[in-house]
């Protein structure tokens, strides 16, 4: 099946810091989100992208649909300790099938 | 709101033990999923249903069965467990399968189930 390609695998920053992750595929997708994973709990949605070239932002976070529909990233400016968490990008397809990233593990050192 | 609720949290099995892990959700929603989540490989699909009568399979559904029992719940089922099926296993849902509106896209994930089996 289409492969979402999530990097970094894992970051370790500073407080105060912006961070950068994202997705990218082969395949086209037409709808690109972005989850955060807490320790012990279920991915929980940050941000959705429903267009080619959309840029969409909640709070610090950012994130944007790729022109050419196969790719996403996804901005924290400024982090805090609370940024902790493993943070997915999924795609779904005009099959309705969506596919999810392995994840982007970050650590905000105080 | 409860949102989705899954049980149990935690379970440890002996390879050919069989359980069930049941999910609930309060949302009204019309679509259910089983995922499963491993190191380094993100969130699978297990199987799903995409309304209450129905379920189809997903990327990984060797060694599982589902039910949806109605449009509340959706249960998944290991009838044999192996060690391979250790894993933290997530339910979702969305209000529906198709269409281009957030409700066909947001999925809603329960807290997870973290199974092992020796």
């Amino acid at each position: 099946g289409q492969q979402l390609n999530q990097s970094p695998q894992s970051m370790f920053i500073q407080e105060g810091e912006d961070v950068s992750m994202n997705c990218t595929s082969s395949s086209i997708f037409n709808t690109w989100l972005w989850y955060k994973q807490d320790p012990g709990e279920g991915p929980v949605l940050l941000i959705a992208l429903y267009k080619a070239g959309e840029l969409t932002s909640n709070g610090r976070l950012t994130a944007q649909f790729g022109i050419t529909r196969k790719d996403s990233f996804l901005n924290i400016s400024a982090s805090i300790p609370s940024d902790v968490g493993i943070y997915f990008c999924a795609g779904r397809n005009n099959n309705n099938d969506m596919r999810f990233g392995a994840g982007t593990r970050l650590t905000v050192k105080p | 709101n409860a949102g989705v609720t899954q049980t149990p949290k935690f379970q440890v099995l002996k390879t050919g033990q069989s359980m069930t892990l049941q999910c609930a959700q309060d949302m009204n929603h019309n679509s259910m999923y089983w995922y499963r989540q491993d190191p380094g490989m993100g969130l699978r699909l297990i199987y799903y249903s995409a309304s209450e009568g129905t379920t189809d399979k997903g990327e990984v559904p060797n060694g599982y069965n589902v039910s949806r029992l109605n449009k509340r719940e959706f249960s998944l089922r290991l009838e044999s467990a192996a060690p391979s099926q250790t894993s933290v296993y997530f339910c979702a849902s969305k209000e529906r399968t198709g269409g281009r509106t957030s409700g066909a896209n947001v999925l809603t994930f329960g807290a997870g189930s973290r199974l092992t089996v020796l």
